[in-house]
């Protein structure tokens, strides 16, 4: 079945890098998705990677995807007290369906 | 761009009321909405599939009676919950599926949310 597994929390200083992390198991998967979650809000599309790619780098995000391990991981760098928030990763094998990991809940403190 | 509203943000009511819910999409059209229910501190879950001017696709468990989509034109789907209960209170989500510029997948693009509680 599929099943999408993330760390609960993370707490990182104001400049520090924060890496994130999201295991899958659904091989098939096409694309990968990290969500952004503010309180009380929806979800912000962060950035996105094809499973034929390892990496994209989007300014202070850099995704990684090792898909043999199936393990997805999203790098903020420069850690900014406006990126605390809950982080999703997704997984979907078209457009359609996304499953969604349980969320890493950010902390950044000064 | 890629705009996604929700109406009402926040509603409360009386336990076996109905409740309406609109998700719009603001500046594209989307053939394709989808409804998430939240629980607190969980993930989101897929509801069910709206597909404009055809019946919504439900995910397993999840009762069509219960939750009724309606996607009346390209750029609004609702979701009503009938004779609403307590246990219904939650975090609904709805998303739009955005046409992916040249060379990009489509995209689904989410709204703000509407939190249900029921009394």
């Amino acid at each position: 079945g599929e099943d999408v597994e993330q760390s609960l929390f993370l707490s990182v200083r104001e400049g520090d890098s924060s890496v994130i992390n999201c295991t899958y198991t659904d091989s098939s998967s096409t694309y990968l998705y990290w969500y952004k979650q503010e309180p009380g809000a929806g979800l912000q599309l962060l950035t996105y990677i094809f499973s034929n790619m390892d990496m994209k780098q989007d300014q202070r995000l850099t995704v990684l995807l090792n898909k043999k391990d199936k393990h997805l991981s999203l790098r903020i760098a420069d850690t900014q007290t406006g990126d605390s928030a809950i982080y999703f990763c997704a997984e979907s094998m078209d457009t359609d369906k996304l499953i969604f990991g349980t969320g890493t809940r950010l902390q950044v403190f000064p | 761009g890629a705009v996604v509203s929700q109406h009402p943000s926040r509603v409360i009511c009386k336990s076996g009321t109905s409740v309406k819910i609109e998700c719009r999409s603001l500046d594209f059209q989307a053939t394709t909405m989808f409804w998430y229910r939240q629980f607190p501190k969980k993930s989101l879950m897929l509801m069910a599939t709206s597909n404009e001017g055809s019946k919504a696709t439900y995910e397993q468990g999840v009762e069509k009676d219960k939750f009724l989509i309606n996607h009346a034109s390209l750029t609004l789907s609702t979701l009503t919950v009938t004779s609403a209960h307590p246990e219904d209170s939650s975090f609904y989500i709805c998303s739009a599926r955005s046409p992916g510029l040249a060379g990009l997948t489509d995209t689904q693009y989410f709204g703000p949310g509407t939190r249900l509680t029921v009394l």
